[in-house]
C-alpha cells in the first residue's frame, strides 16, 4: 500500500539557518511526489512536485526538494528560513490509481527570529 | 485558492441533523475531492469524482455521501451528523492528468455539538 511519512511533527529552525522537512514515502511502481504548505485558517497552497527528471525540484517561495530513490525520500529545503515560513507542511504521494493523493500527518516549521 | 470556493465557511450544528457543504470550481477541472483534516491524522481522504455523475468513496467514507450533476460543483453531505463528524473539510481539484496538481480550497470548518 502507498504511504507517506513525516517522522517530525515539529522542526524548529532560526531565521536565516537553512532548514529540512522530511518525508520518506512507499509506494509501488515510481512514485509521483508533492509538498503542499498550510498557514493558519487557510487552504494548502502547493509548492512543488516531482514527477520525473532531475532530482532536485524547485518550487515556489524559494523552496526546493530533493527526491531520493535508493532511501525513498523527498525532503523538502530552503537555504535561508524566514519567519513567514512557519506553518504547516503536508508531503503527499499520488496513489496507486492515480486519482487521489495520500498524505503525510503534517509538520509544524516553527521560524525564530 | 486556484478558482475553488467552499461554503459555508464555518458551521455550527447538532447531533443527528442532515448537512451539506458545497465545493464550487471555476477552472473546468475533472476531478474534485473532499478531505477532512484532523489533528494527528493529516489529510484523509472522503469521496472523490472523476466527472458528471462519476463518484468513488475514499479512506474514510462512512456517513458521508457526494453528488456532482454539474462539472463546477461537488457537494458532501453528512445524513446525520455525529460528533466524530467535527473536523475541518477540503474541497480540491485537478486535471485529467495523473501528473496534474490537485488545488485546495479555503476549509470549511464544522462542528457538530
Amino acid at each position: 500500500a502507498q504511504s507517506v511519512a513525516q517522522p517530525e511533527d515539529q522542526v524548529n529552525v532560526a531565521e536565516g539557518n537553512p532548514l529540512t522537512v522530511k518525508c520518506t514515502y512507499s509506494v509501488s511502481g515510481n512514485p509521483y511526489l508533492f509538498w503542499y504548505v498550510q498557514y493558519p485558517n487557510r487552504g494548502l497552497q502547493f509548492l512543488l512536485k516531482y514527477i520525473t527528471g532531475d532530482n532536485l525540484v524547485k518550487g515556489s517561495y524559494g523552496f526546493e526538494a530533493e527526491f531520493n530513490k535508493s532511501q525513498t525520500s523527498f525532503h523538502l529545503k530552503k537555504p535561508s528560513a524566514l519567519v513567514s515560513d512557519s506553518a504547516l507542511y503536508f508531503c503527499a504521494v499520488r496513489d496507486q490509481a492515480g486519482t487521489a493523493l495520500i498524505f503525510g500527518k503534517g509538520t509544524t516549521l516553527s521560524v525564530s527570529s | 485558492d486556484a478558482g475553488i470556493t467552499q461554503s459555508p465557511r464555518h458551521k455550527v450544528t447538532e447531533t443527528g441533523t442532515p448537512v451539506t457543504l458545497r465545493c464550487h470550481q471555476t477552472e473546468n477541472h475533472r476531478y474534485m475531492y473532499w478531505y477532512r483534516q484532523d489533528p494527528g491524522h493529516g489529510l484523509r481522504l472522503i469521496h472523490y469524482s472523476y466527472g458528471v455523475k462519476d463518484t468513488d468513496k475514499g479512506e474514510v467514507s462512512d456517513g458521508y455521501s457526494v453528488s456532482r450533476s454539474k462539472t463546477e460543483d461537488f457537494l458532501l453531505t453528512l445524513e446525520s451528523a455525529t460528533s466524530s463528524q467535527t473536523s475541518v473539510y477540503f474541497c480540491a481539484a485537478k486535471g485529467a492528468f495523473s501528473t496534474d496538481t490537485q488545488y485546495f480550497g479555503p476549509g470549511t470548518r464544522l462542528t457538530v455539538l
